[in-house]
């Protein structure tokens, strides 16, 4: 069955600290995975996207990494601020239309 | 920027009644999706939509649901005859290509079963 996992479930740190959201899915065969970001009470954002062919991908202060062959991904966060608390998923896609999604890494980044 | 709008933000309806949830996916975008996510539970994948026609479902997506575009510019998600267990939050997202492209959600509606 493929599924998606992120650790840890939930994470608090104080603002400036480098972060690291980790992601494990079970098949290796991905076409891509994002990461999502998720406000309360609001739709999700896409923040990265990575197709399979590729290692990582940068925007900003965010980057993904993607070791497809075992099966892990890893948001970077640099230089945390309070506005990056949200709850982060990971999905992946495996050639269909679907997205299979994570259960979340919960942040909050206090001041 | 433009975005995925979706009425209303919140449903309450009674088990057994029937709901059309709305959405208004990005305008130039050919990919309609819905997904929901029941409280406390991972996003799940519903269905996608592209052509006019379904192009995939999961297993959840029975007989009581269904989806339309019925004009140029909305997407409906309508559950005949909802359950408790229908109760989630829906999420609409669109994109302006198929697989390997970047999806933007909507704010989600609320959907609540008594």
């Amino acid at each position: 069955k493929q599924e998606v996992t992120q650790i840890p479930a939930a994470l608090s740190v104080p603002e400036g600290e480098n972060l690291v959201l980790n992601c494990s899915f079970t098949d290796s065969a991905i076409y891509n995975l994002q990461w999502f970001r998720q406000d309360p009470g609001k739709g999700l954002t896409s923040l990265l996207l990575i197709q399979s062919s590729q290692r990582e991908q940068t925007s900003g202060r965010l980057n993904a990494s993607l070791d497809k062959s075992s099966g892990r991904s890893t948001l970077y966060i640099a230089a945390s601020q309070p506005g990056d608390s949200a709850t982060y998923l990971c999905a992946v896609c495996y050639n269909t239309d679907k997205l299979i999604f994570g259960t979340g890494t919960r942040l909050q980044v206090f001041p | 920027e433009p975005e995925v709008t979706q009425t209303p933000s919140h449903q309450v309806t009674q088990m057994g009644q029937e709901v059309i949830l709305r959405c208004v996916p990005i305008s130039n975008h050919l990919y309609f999706y819905w997904y929901r996510q029941i409280l406390g539970q991972k996003v799940e994948f519903l269905v996608s939509f592209y052509n006019n026609e379904i192009s995939e479902k999961s297993e959840i997506f029975d007989d009581q649901f269904s989806v339309e575009r019925p004009d140029g510019s909305n997407f409906t998600l309508k559950i005949r005859s909802t359950k408790l267990e229908d109760s989630a939050m829906y999420f609409c997202a669109s994109s302006d290509q198929g697989q390997g492209v970047k999806l933007f959600f909507g704010s989600g509606t609320q959907l609540s079963v008594l």
